[in-house]
């Protein structure tokens, strides 16, 4: 199967400082990426979805000033969280499809706490 | 809205057999899938569905009707690590995946 390597799988931060995450497709060619977010015991949300050379897709009530999404190749798509807060603490995963009609392959995730 | 509806928690024995169910409304459909998400980890891929009828890979199974817009995920000689949240997503018209909230399979001894 695809594999969608997530880096870093934990990092701890402090607040007011910047944390960048990368997604990488390592055998495939991704023409999307997704970025999610999830709090304790709950489903996913998604936060946003990119495409390979254009401007991420923020869903409502992201903000897109503090979350920055980069999808500079078709391999590799970043999220920085922006002077991060405690509220910011999560799990963020990210997946990536090769094409629209496709399954998502997902990162091993990045648990993210402020401090 | 779109909206996936699962049970919140199901519990089984080892060995035994236990089904999932997973029922939909969405602005269209491109596939039901299923993930499988063990605690503090991301999702891993079990299953797709498009056409109606069941689709058998190991232990594991997953059933689709379109006409119902429902699908299920059916586990058989359950094991202790199976226990985890089984996630069931829908494909919109749109191709984007919309998620269930999960549903936590505890499994007994």
């Amino acid at each position: 199967g695809a594999v969608v390597s997530q880096h870093p799988s934990r990092v701890i931060c402090k607040s007011g400082t910047s944390v960048k995450i990368e997604c990488r497709s390592l055998d495939f060619q991704a023409t999307t990426m997704f970025w999610y977010r999830q709090f304790p015991k709950q489903s996913l949300m998604l936060m946003a979805t990119s495409n390979e050379g254009s401007k991420a897709t923020y869903e409502q009530g992201v903000e897109k000033d503090k979350f920055l999404i980069n999808h500079a190749s078709l391999t590799l798509s970043t999220l920085t969280v922006t002077s991060a807060h405690p509220e910011d603490s999560s799990f963020y995963i990210c997946s990536a499809k090769r094409g629209p009609d496709t399954e998502a392959f997902f990162g091993q995730g990045t648990r993210l706490t402020v401090v | 809205g779109q909206n996936i509806d699962q049970p919140t928690e199901m519990t089984a024995t080892e060995g035994a057999i236990v089904q999932i169910n997973c029922t939909y409304q969405t602005s269209g459909f491109n596939g039901l899938f299923w993930y499988q998400q063990h605690a503090g980890e991301a999702p891993t891929f079990l299953s797709y569905n498009v056409l109606d009828g069941l689709e058998e890979t190991g232990r594991f199974s997953s059933f689709l009707s379109r006409s119902d817009s429902y699908g299920y995920l059916l586990l058989q000689e359950l094991q202790m690590k199976d226990s985890a949240s089984y996630l069931c997503a829908v494909m919109d018209s749109n191709y984007q995946l919309i998620w269930g909230a999960g549903t936590k399979l505890i499994i007994k001894p």
